[in-house]
């Protein structure tokens, strides 16, 4: 599985935009970029995922470079409930890798 | 509702004491999978299984077991538990194939003691 890179942290003022950023530099063809979130010490959380193309959904859009070595998330309105710790994830089927990922903090 | 349930929630133990903690899933998933949380560590896969009666190691197998009887199970074992094991555990599931979406279970918080 590819390794990542993410800021280890980012602030957000409520209602405004979060884009968190992704570097997988050795992704293979094969490999989704996932990305997935942890509130506290719950489960994770799906968000979203990509393989090539731009993809939205009611949560977030992802952004995808052509060359897929890396990504951008963003949460397009963020709220005090998306404070969480964001996980960009490269994966196929099988074995997976989370990386330290992003501790996002939605501020008032 | 679909689901991936795991327990107990919390469970204090002693060193050497066999314990399993389980796993279920209502979605026909062939994909499951567990993983530990540690502080400053992250998330680590210990096992994955493909499908009925096929599983494979993670990054931190050791001093874990898991079995695949039924597609709905997959439990976890420690059969001398220690310590170092103390930690938050997730069981996760999927449909096969690349392009599917994880389902994560709520956790179980072992303490070895």
């Amino acid at each position: 599985d590819a390794k990542t890179t993410q800021p280890p942290s980012m602030d957000c003022a409520e209602g405004r935009a979060a884009n968190l950023p992704c570097n997988h530099s050795t992704i293979s063809g094969n490999e989704y970029v996932y990305w997935y979130r942890q509130i506290h010490s719950q489960g994770p959380q799906y968000i979203i995922h990509g393989l090539k193309n731009n993809e939205t959904n009611e949560m977030a859009s992802l952004i995808i470079t052509e060359d897929r070595k890396s990504s951008t998330l963003i949460l397009p309105h963020a709220t005090l409930r998306d404070t969480a710790v964001y996980y960009c994830i490269p994966h196929s089927w099988g074995k997976l890798q989370f990386g330290a990922g992003t501790q996002v903090v939605v501020t008032p | 509702e679909a689901q991936v349930t795991q327990n107990p929630r919390y469970l204090i133990t002693v060193t050497g004491k066999k314990l399993t903690v389980t796993c279920s899933q209502n979605m026909n998933h062939e994909y499951m999978s567990w993983y530990r949380q540690d502080p400053g560590l992250g998330l680590r896969q210990i096992y994955y299984s493909m499908n009925v009666e096929v599983t494979d190691k993670g990054d931190v197998p050791e001093g874990y077991k898991v079995s695949r009887k039924e597609k709905r199970n997959f439990p976890l074992i420690l059969e001398s538990p220690s310590p170092n094991q103390t930690s938050l555990y997730f069981c996760a599931s999927s449909w096969a194939g690349a392009g599917e979406k994880l389902f994560f279970g709520s956790g179980t918080q072992l303490s070895v003691l």
